[in-house]
Formats: C-alpha cells, sequence, structure tokens
C-alpha cells in the first residue's frame, strides 16, 4: 500500500488560513486521497476526499497536485476546535482498507 | 443515527483475564473495521468484515486476539488471556460504500 508523509506538528493563529501538506509519491492511479482528523479522546472523524480534482465541503478544501503526488488540507479559518491530528490516507476504491500514518498534530493558539 | 456504539467505554482487567469489547455498527452499513490506537505505534487495523464476513485478519497481532460478527448490528473483539501490552484505545468503525465512521473506542488497561 502506498505510503503518506506529514509533518508531526503544525500550529496556526485562531481565524487564520491553516493548509496542512501531505506527500503521497508512490500513489497509484486508482488510490483516492482521505483525509480525517481525531480530536482528542475521540475518534477520527471524516473530512474531506478526493480523486484527482480539488474538492470543498463545508469542513474544508482539498488541494491535489497535478501530479497526485501531494495534497494539501486548506482550513480556510482555523478556530480552537480544530485543534486535533489530521491525517492524511490513501485508499482503492473500495474504501475498505485504511491505514494511519502518524498523523500531523495541529494546535491553534487564540 | 447514532452513531457507531462501543462498549464498554473503559475497561481495566488484570493480566491473564479474558476481556470481550463489543461494537454495535451503525444500520444498513455492511462493513465493520476494527482498530487499535496506541503512542507507539498509532492506529493499527486489526480486522475488517464485508456483510459479516471476517476479509483481512492480517492486522491481528496473535491468536490471543479473535473477532467475530453474528450479526449485521453486532461484533465483538475478544482478547484471552490478555496481557499488559494489549493496553490501547480499541476503535470500531462502520460503512457503507464510503469513508468509515468511527466509534468513540474503548480504553482498555491490563494491569
Amino acid at each position: 500500500d502506498a505510503k503518506t508523509t506529514q509533518p508531526n506538528s503544525m500550529e496556526s493563529n485562531e481565524e487564520e488560513p491553516v493548509h496542512l501538506p501531505c506527500n503521497h509519491s508512490t500513489i497509484s492511479g486508482t488510490d483516492y486521497i482521505h483525509w480525517y482528523r481525531q480530536l482528542p479522546s475521540q475518534g477520527p472523524e471524516y473530512v474531506i476526499h478526493g480523486l484527482t480534482s480539488n474538492v470543498n465541503n463545508r469542513m474544508a478544501s482539498l488541494a491535489i497536485a497535478e501530479d497526485r503526488k501531494s495534497s494539501t488540507l486548506i482550513l480556510h479559518r482555523a478556530t480552537l476546535r480544530d485543534a486535533a491530528v489530521y491525517y492524511c490516507i490513501l485508499s482503492k476504491d473500495n474504501f475498505n482498507k485504511f491505514y494511519f500514518g502518524s498523523g500531523t498534530k495541529l494546535n491553534v493558539k487564540p | 443515527d447514532a452513531g457507531v456504539i462501543q462498549s464498554p467505554r473503559h475497561e481495566v482487567t488484570e493480566m491473564g483475564q479474558e476481556v470481550t469489547l463489543r461494537c454495535k455498527p451503525i444500520s444498513g452499513h455492511n462493513s465493520l473495521f476494527w482498530y487499535r490506537q496506541t503512542m507507539m505505534r498509532g492506529l493499527e487495523l486489526l480486522i475488517y468484515f464485508n456483510n459479516n464476513v471476517p476479509i483481512d485478519d492480517s492486522g491481528m497481532p496473535e491468536d490471543r486476539f479473535s473477532a467475530k460478527m453474528p450479526n449485521a448490528s453486532f461484533s465483538t473483539l475478544k482478547i484471552q488471556p490478555s496481557e499488559p501490552r494489549d493496553s490501547a484505545v480499541y476503535f470500531c468503525a462502520s460503512s457503507l460504500k464510503g469513508q468509515p465512521k468511527f466509534g468513540a473506542g474503548t480504553r482498555l488497561s491490563v494491569l
């Protein structure tokens, strides 16, 4: 299975945009890119996913590089409640095998 | 939608005892996953079921671990005998042709 690489931690100021990067240089043509986040003492929750095109939803935006070897999760205005560990995950189109890496711990400062 | 329900939320047991963790998936979901999370190893996929049938148990650490899904609305993860290194948070997740939704987890402490 293709692996992802993320920075261990990032810091942001409240109400500012946050760009969380993910490298996946060995991604295959059928791999979807998913982002989950895990708030303290909770289970992971889905944020967004995409295949080739950039995606937007109410939580975030996902920007996918043209060669698909990297992607960026964009939180447009970080809030204190966005402090969490963010995971970038690749999976085949059946979505049946999700392997979580170490993720990026996002700290949001007031 | 009550979400994925796991019980108990916390379990403290002594080494050598049998431990059973329970999961009720979201109604209508046909895939169920068990994960384990530790500081050292992060989130690990242990096993997943599709339509109540175990599809991939390659992540189950050893024979002390077993998982069953007797029907579409219930699954168990059993550890017998338990060891201190099994201490972790165990998550259950379910899905229907989409991204898995996770329960709140069971925090297991084996003394």
